[in-house]
């Protein structure tokens, strides 16, 4: 019953080098979120996914890019990291019913890009 | 103007105490409220959903004012575990993106 799982938990970057950050989820879920979280800024909405092969921008998609290849599956990527990147990154699932049930998260990635 | 604005806190309240934190929302096609919970350096946990008539689970009461387009939410007999910071949680008008508060930090006192 693993939920929503995040790899890595943490990371550190050098300025420019790229990662992919991976969230799997087994609970059937259509839809598939990627947040940051940022002190005083609360979480902020990156890509979001609605179904397999699908993607939407959310708030602050600049520098991101996701993939949804596998319904299980959600991947960010960070082509070239910066220090604004620096962040808590955090994946979550609904299921189409995300009106009434909420989301599900995962336990989050910690990222510095020095 | 953000889309959820809550007061950040912290409070910080004796155990037993009873404690309430607001939220206003900007969008008022909003249809769908949630409270959750984060503890430290953890990821954000359901609480309880917001209904119309608002709506009560154990401990934990929600309300929703539409009309002055905010939610509620009230801790009665706080204890220690409750310590926490509180997101509120309302949906865009398209239903498919929430936006999230940036939270209040509750700590409770013995």
């Amino acid at each position: 019953n693993a939920g929503v799982t995040q790899t890595p938990k943490f990371r550190v970057l050098k300025t420019g080098q790229s990662m992919t950050l991976l969230c799997a989820q087994d609970m059937n879920h259509e839809y598939m979120y990627w947040y940051r979280q940022d002190p005083g800024m609360g979480l902020r909405l990156i890509h979001y996914s609605v179904g397999e092969g699908t993607t939407a921008k959310g708030e602050v998609p600049d520098g991101y890019n996701v993939s949804r290849l596998k319904k299980q599956n959600f991947l960010l990527g960070l082509e070239s990291a910066a220090p604004s990147q620096t962040s808590v990154y955090f994946c979550a699932s609904s299921s189409r019913g995300a009106d009434l049930y909420g989301y599900t998260f995962g336990s989050g990635t910690r990222l510095t890009v020095v | 103007r953000k889309e959820v604005e809550q007061d950040p806190g912290p409070f910080n309240v004796p155990e037993g105490a009873t404690v309430a934190f607001n939220c206003t929302y900007s969008n008022s096609a909003s249809q769908s409220f949630f409270w959750y919970r984060q503890d430290c350096r953890k990821e954000p946990k359901l609480l309880m959903s917001v209904y119309s008539s608002g709506n009560e689970d154990g401990r934990f009461t929600a309300q929703l004012n539409r009309a002055s387009q905010y939610i509620s939410l009230l801790i009665r007999d706080s204890k220690l575990s409750d310590s926490a910071t509180y997101l509120c949680v309302v949906n865009s008008n398209t239903g498919n993106q929430f936006y999230f508060g940036t939270g209040t930090s509750l700590t409770v006192i013995p």
